[in-house]
Parts: C-alpha cells; structure tokens; sequence
C-alpha cells in the first residue's frame, strides 16, 4: 500500500500568493497515477488535477500539478478567495486500496 | 448532470451493521462506470472502501473487505453499502462516488455525505 505524506500541514497565505504543495509517496510512483482533490468546508472533495495532464471540468489553469519519482506538488499560482481550502493528494495505481494523503490547509493569512 | 444522494442511519449502535444507499441521477448506472464508497474521518482521513460495477464486479479495499459488501441495483438506479461489525472507528462521513479511469479510482462525482455516528 501506498503511504502519501502531504506538507506542510497548514499553509497561511494571502490571496494574490503563490500556493506549492507537498505530497510525497512511500515509494516510487507516476505523476500518472496521482491526482489533487479541494475540499472546502461542509463540502464533499472535488477533483482537480488527474495523471500527467489531465484537469477537471471547470478547473481554473493556475491549478498545476508536478512533480516525479516520490515527491509531487500542487502549485496554485495566485490564491483567490476561493481557493482556500483543504488539498489532498491521491494514488490509484495498481493494485487496490486507493489512498490519500492527510491533507494540507490553505488558510488566509 | 450527475448527482448522487446517500441514504442511511445517522446512528448506529456498535457490533451492528451499517446498510447505505446511493441514489444516482442524471445517468443510468446500467450505462457504466464504477461507482463506490469513500469515507471520511478525523482520525484515518479520506479511506476508500470499495467499487462496484454495473454488471456487480468489485473492487474491496484490503483492510475493511472482511466486512463489507457492496451491491448495485440497475432497477432503481442505486447502489448500496453493508457494514458490519461496527466499532467506534467505522463513525465517519460516508461518501458515494463514480470512479472513472483505469483503474477506476479518479473520483469525478461525489454526494454531499452521511455522517454516520457509531454509538450505543
């Protein structure tokens, strides 16, 4: 199994900010097997970014995903409003479970 | 549009089981996809459970397989989760979902969630 570990815990920025997010696997993974979730408060998680390119429908492009071998990052090049939330990453290569990492908060500093 | 809406006990008491429904509009599950559960908790996180397909094919997670099983019903456009053997770690939010891809573990669609309490 998968272990995805995601830093920092809380992340504090203002909006206009650039937003780098960690997500680091237990072992060696494709960026093609990961994806990015938002979760806002009271709100079921939303899908964002999928596998090396892939965006989901609605999802504005300052959402990037990058990243290879065991380290990957969600970047959010200028916060809005909007965007402060909890992030979290996912793998879903092979063979089941498919696992998430803890998340991290994007707060409004 | 797709939506999906989980039904179900707020409160359940320990040692029971935990019977959830999903209910699917906007699409007919006979159509497609996977479709599965995921849960939420403060102390384990977002766990996947389990998918299931239309033709009843599924995928379990390793950790909960012994005490899941997950069902579709094409009939009523729905399909549901049993578990058994609660304990005070099964409280959680439930969520359903539709998985796609290959494997189908990318959560496009998700419903708003059930938190279901486990207590006596």
């Amino acid at each position: 199994e998968i272990v995805l570990t995601q830093s920092p815990g809380t992340l504090s920025l203002s909006p206009g900010e650039r937003a780098t997010l960690s997500c680091r696997a237990s072992q060696t993974i494709s960026r093609s097997r990961l994806a990015w979730y938002q979760q806002r408060p009271g709100q079921a998680p939303r899908l964002l970014i999928y596998g090396e390119s892939g965006r989901a429908a609605g999802v504005p492009d300052r959402f990037r995903g990058s990243g290879s071998g065991t380290d990957f990052t969600l970047t959010i090049s200028s916060l809005e409003p909007e965007d402060f939330a909890v992030y979290f990453c996912q793998h879903f290569g092979g063979s089941p479970p498919w696992t998430f990492g803890q998340g991290t908060k994007v707060e409004i500093k | 549009q797709v939506q999906l809406q989980e039904s179900g006990p707020g409160l359940v008491k320990p040692s029971e089981t935990l019977s959830l429904t999903c209910t699917v509009s906007g699409y007919f599950i006979s159509s497609g996809y996977y479709w599965g559960w995921i849960r939420q908790s403060p102390g384990k996180g977002l766990e996947w459970i389990a998918n299931v397909y239309h033709s009843g094919d599924t995928d379990y997670n390793p950790s909960l397989m012994s005490r899941v099983t997950i069902s579709v019903d094409t009939s009523k456009n729905r399909f549901s989760l049993n578990l058994r053997s609660l304990t005070a770690a099964d409280t959680a939010v439930y969520y359903c979902v539709r998985p796609f891809g290959v494997p189908a573990a990318i959560f496009d669609y998700w419903g708003q969630g059930i938190l279901v309490t486990v207590s006596s």
